[in-house]
């Protein structure tokens, strides 16, 4: 079985500046997906990134960067010049390759507040 | 193209009420899945279907009962709620090829059950 370790609750940052949140995981899996979606206080689940495993380039998505380490099994996003509209719970969420969708296992989250 | 909608946004049951939750996306995704978000838990899935006509038990299906309908809506069904089952409840969609995750999850705007 999986496991996905967001160990950072809250977080929070000014506007304008760089924050890095962190995520562990813990798989035997070589194939797999990683994600992170965003929560804003609207409840929509919106998807951030994606990185597949195998590729060895980091994803980036305008802002969002990941800093992916496989051999770490770590997976932190990066959120540069952070928009008051960055304010939302953060998951990430781990995916392997072939495996069935009950397999798609989700961190506890963290809340990151941006200051104005 | 509406996506996922969920129906109700809010309930407030008494113990021991039935109800059912209403999901439908217009996607044209063949998979759709039930999941509950609690504090510090993140989100764990309750029930899936890969297909129309197959569902699945996912990590926390006890209490609950589901209904793929047809290719759009995926029903949730709470028999005899229980204060345990206090939660937001997210159906997601997408479609699934050979591998497990083709596409990402796309969510629904939840539904914050409160069960008194």
């Amino acid at each position: 079985a999986q496991t996905v370790t967001q160990s950072q609750p809250e977080m929070s940052v000014q506007e304008a500046e760089t924050v890095t949140l962190s995520c562990t995981y813990d798989t035997s899996e070589n194939n797999y997906y990683l994600f992170w979606y965003k929560q804003p206080p609207s409840r929509q689940m919106i998807l951030v990134i994606r990185q597949e495993a195998y590729k060895q380039q980091n994803a980036t998505e305008n802002r969002f960067s990941v800093n992916f380490q496989k051999a770490a099994k770590s997976f932190s996003l990066k959120i540069s010049d952070s928009q008051l509209g960055d304010t939302a719970m953060y998951f990430c969420a781990f995916a392997p390759y072939s495996g069935s969708a009950r397999q798609l296992t989700f961190g506890s989250g963290t809340q990151l507040t941006v200051l104005p | 193209n509406a996506g996922v909608t969920q129906t109700p946004k809010f309930q407030v049951l008494k113990t021991g009420q039935s109800m059912t939750l209403q999901c439908a996306q217009d996607m044209n995704h063949n998979s759709m899945y039930w999941y509950r978000q609690d504090p510090g838990m993140g989100l764990r899935l309750i029930y899936y279907s890969a297909s129309e006509g197959t569902t699945d038990k996912g990590e926390v299906p006890n209490g609950y009962n589901v209904s793929r309908l047809n290719k759009r809506e995926f029903s949730l069904r709470l028999e005899s709620a229980a204060p345990s089952q206090t939660s937001v409840y997210f159906c997601a969609s997408n479609i699934r090829g050979q591998s497990s995750y083709n596409s990402p999850l796309h969510f629904g705007n939840g539904t914050r059950l409160t069960v008194t």
